[in-house]
């Protein structure tokens, strides 16, 4: 009954060669944000989805996008992957009414050959 | 915009004991303060919140508190046993949109 869904759990890719990672949700909430952790620290907000509307964080590198093309699904391009993107992705979502908890996903532990 | 500072970085306690972590945040019109509980290798996942316009709130063994006036919070923990090992991150919103994160508290739970 997972409501925040992340594909695929565990990701390998080569340097520079482009990758997506996946995230849907059952909770119908407008806001999807996607997170980098790397080990002991806390998540980084990388951007986030207000309905349709993109917020890209200052900090993040223009080699990741991403793409939301409907309510449900919400998707992480990084375009030429470096030695330094291997890390856990987390999607999250929340409401953005009422002051309500995000909800995570599992993630997707990417890793860079 | 929004700072969360949290501490300790890492907490060690014995089975039974209580533990505290304590947060403060910049921004007084943040009102909503998520906690976060992340086992290794999984997702964080909430186990308390409080909003601004209360200043305590309790769930079983777990209790936050608020302190508006001071900008800080606090994740109390009692009776603790081995599987609340986890690190645990507060959290700060003003608008439940964007949200700050502590750096985190690696908590030890000693049997």
């Amino acid at each position: 009954d997972a409501m925040v869904i992340q594909n695929p759990r565990y990701q390998v890719t080569q340097f520079g060669k482009p990758v997506t990672l996946s995230c849907s949700q059952t909770l119908n909430h407008n806001v999807m944000y996607w997170y980098q952790q790397k080990s002991s620290q806390a998540p980084k907000l990388l951007f986030h989805y207000y309905d349709k509307d993109f917020n890209n964080e200052a900090d993040t590198p223009d080699n990741f996008q991403s793409r939301r093309p409907n309510t449900s699904f919400c998707f992480l391009d990084i375009r030429s992957p470096g030695l330094g993107d291997a890390a856990m992705y987390l999607c999250a979502t929340s409401r953005a009414s009422g002051n309500q908890p995000q909800h995570f996903g599992d993630g997707t532990r990417l890793s860079i050959l | 915009g929004e700072n969360v500072e949290q501490h300790p970085s890492t907490l060690s306690v014995q089975e039974g004991d209580s533990a505290v972590i304590k947060c403060t945040y910049s921004d007084s019109a943040s009102n909503y303060f998520p906690w976060y509980k992340q086992e290794l290798g999984k997702r964080p996942q909430l186990i308390i919140d409080i909003r601004s316009n209360v200043g305590e709130k309790k769930d079983q063994r777990i209790a936050v508190t608020l302190n508006k006036t001071a900008k800080h919070f606090s994740l109390h923990i009692t009776e603790t046993q081995p599987e609340d090992s986890a690190v645990y991150f507060c959290a700060a919103s003003r608008d439940g949109q964007n949200f700050v994160f502590g750096p985190g508290t690696r908590l030890s739970v000693l049997p």
